[in-house]
C-alpha cells in the first residue's frame, strides 16, 4: 500500500508570491490534516479536510487556505509569502474516525527569499 | 489551553545506556497521548500511543506510562541502540478533534557507538 506522498519535495519562492502544496493520501484514508513544522515554533496544526470539509482549523492567518478533492488528495495555499512562511510542511491522512493512527508523508521542505 | 512540555536535547547517549525522554501534558478533558519518532528527511511515524489513564504503550523497546496524577508520559527504553538516533515527539489529541495533534518541541537524540 502506497504511503502518503507529498509534491514537491522542495520549493523555493519569494515573498509576495503565492504557492500550492499536494498531499495525496492513503488509498481509502477520508482525513488530510496539515502541520508547519519550524525550528522556533515546531510542529502546528493548520487545518484538518474530512470528505471534501474543512473539520478543523488551527490558528493561522488567512493567508493559509486548503481544500480537499473527492478523491480525498488534499492541497493547501498560501498567498502573499512572508519570509516566516519558510518552513516544512507535513501532512497527515487517516481513515477519520477517532482512533485511527495517523500517518505523515515526508513533507515539503518551503524557503521563502 | 492544551499543550506539551518535553525535556529539552540535544540528548546525547552511548550505545546499551537507559533512555529517558521527560513529557507532561496540560489538558481539558481526558487525552490521548502518543510518541512520534522523525528520521533525518523523513515525516513523522508513530512509536506508541495510550488512550487512558494507566495504559502503557510499547513498541520496539520503547515503552511510556498514561500518568493521570501527575499529567504525565515518559518515554523509556532499556537499552538503546545507534540506529535510534532522531528526533522524538510527545503529542495529545483531545476527544472528537479529528486529526488534531498538539505537539512539544521535540527531543534530538544521539546514540554513540
Amino acid at each position: 500500500k502506497a504511503g502518503v506522498t507529498q509534491t514537491p519535495r522542495y520549493l523555493i519562492k519569494t515573498r509576495g508570491q503565492q504557492v500550492t502544496l499536494s498531499c495525496s493520501p492513503i488509498s481509502g484514508h477520508r482525513s488530510v490534516s496539515w502541520y508547519q513544522q519550524t525550528p522556533g515554533q515546531g510542529l502546528q496544526f493548520l487545518f484538518e479536510y474530512f470528505s471534501e470539509t474543512q473539520r478543523n482549523k488551527g490558528n493561522f492567518p488567512g493567508r493559509f487556505s486548503g481544500r480537499q478533492f473527492s478523491n480525498s488528495r488534499s492541497e493547501m495555499n498560501v498567498s502573499t509569502l512572508e519570509l516566516g512562511d519558510s518552513a516544512l510542511y507535513l501532512c497527515a491522512s487517516s481513515a477519520g474516525t477517532e482512533d485511527e493512527k495517523l500517518f505523515f508523508g515526508s513533507g515539503t521542505q518551503l524557503s521563502v527569499l | 489551553g492544551d499543550s506539551v512540555t518535553q525535556m529539552e536535547g540535544p540528548v546525547t547517549l552511548s550505545e546499551e545506556a537507559f533512555l529517558t525522554i521527560n513529557c507532561t501534558y496540560t489538558a481539558t478533558g481526558y487525552p490521548s497521548l502518543f510518541w512520534y519518532v522523525q528520521y533525518p528527511g523523513e515525516g513523522l511515524q508513530l512509536l506508541l500511543k495510550a488512550t487512558k489513564a494507566d495504559d502503557k504503550g510499547s513498541n520496539k523497546g520503547f515503552e511510556a506510562t498514561y500518568r493521570k496524577e501527575t499529567t504525565s508520559f515518559h518515554l523509556e527504553k532499556g537499552s538503546v541502540q545507534v540506529s535510534d538516533s532522531a528526533v522524538y515527539f510527545c503529542a495529545l489529541k483531545v476527544y472528537n478533534q479529528g486529526g488534531k495533534l498538539i505537539f512539544g518541541q521535540g527531543t534530538e537524540l544521539s546514540v554513540k557507538p
